[in-house]
């Protein structure tokens, strides 16, 4: 099975850089996703890693450690537009590749 | 990048009836795509895997029989809730890929049952 967390909520100031961790035990695993979601609206891919470091992509960054089974954003120079629910999720190694997601951490920006 | 269509975006029906939602990949061939279900407030939950040409594979907790899901082409498959009840109301999303890095989303169904 899979399992997957993270915090529930986050608060940060605007300007400032923050980290959304991502812990999960997965029987089978075949790389990591982060999205963003606004409310009532579709997730928007944010970063995929399938080896361990850290990808970086303007102010988004992903680092994964397959060994630790961890992952972490980390979003700097925030706005207040990036305030949002921030998912992990992971992929497995099935003939179909399921996608399961983690909870969600809500993140609020505040100036 | 892909595009993968989802209509209706909003349905309101009455309890007891059927609804069906379409998920349509737009500029690419999906052989598989996901069902989602979003409560308010909570991650998505995967329903079940719908593979074209042959029968769903379901998550532990969904019911079959309710939640019909047919993929009729590589670029269409279809979730059908059948005899709603206001406790299906909820968010719907349906996601597909062509590669292995990227999963796209439909924009989402807002399923309301009265």
């Amino acid at each position: 099975g899979q399992n997957i967390d993270q915090p529930t909520e986050m608060t940060a100031t605007e300007g400032a850089i923050v980290q959304i961790n991502c812990t999960y035990q997965t029987s089978g695993f075949n790389g990591l996703f982060w999205y963003q979601q606004h409310a009532g609206e579709a997730p928007t891919f944010l970063s995929y890693n399938v080896l361990d470091g850290l990808e970086e992509k303007g102010r988004f960054s992903s680092f994964l450690s397959r060994s630790k089974g961890y992952s972490y954003l980390l979003l700097k120079e925030l706005q207040m537009k990036d305030s949002a629910s921030y998912l992990c999720a992971v992929r497995d190694d099935g003939g179909y590749q399921k996608v399961t997601f983690g909870t969600g951490t809500k993140l609020q920006v505040i100036p | 990048g892909a595009v993968v269509s989802q209509h209706p975006s909003r349905v309101i029906c009455k309890s007891g009836t059927s609804v069906k939602i379409e998920c349509r990949s737009l500029d690419f061939q999906a052989t598989t795509m996901f069902w989602y279900r979003q409560f308010p407030k909570q991650s998505l939950m995967l329903m079940a895997t719908s593979n074209e040409g042959s029968k769903a594979t379901y998550e532990q907790g969904v019911e079959k029989d309710k939640f019909l899901i047919n993929h009729a082409s590589l670029t269409l498959s279809t979730l059908t809730v059948t005899s709603a009840h206001p406790e299906d109301s909820s968010f719907y999303i349906c996601s597909a890929s062509y590669s292995p890095t990227e999963a796209f989303f439909g924009q989402g169904t807002r399923l309301t049952v009265v």
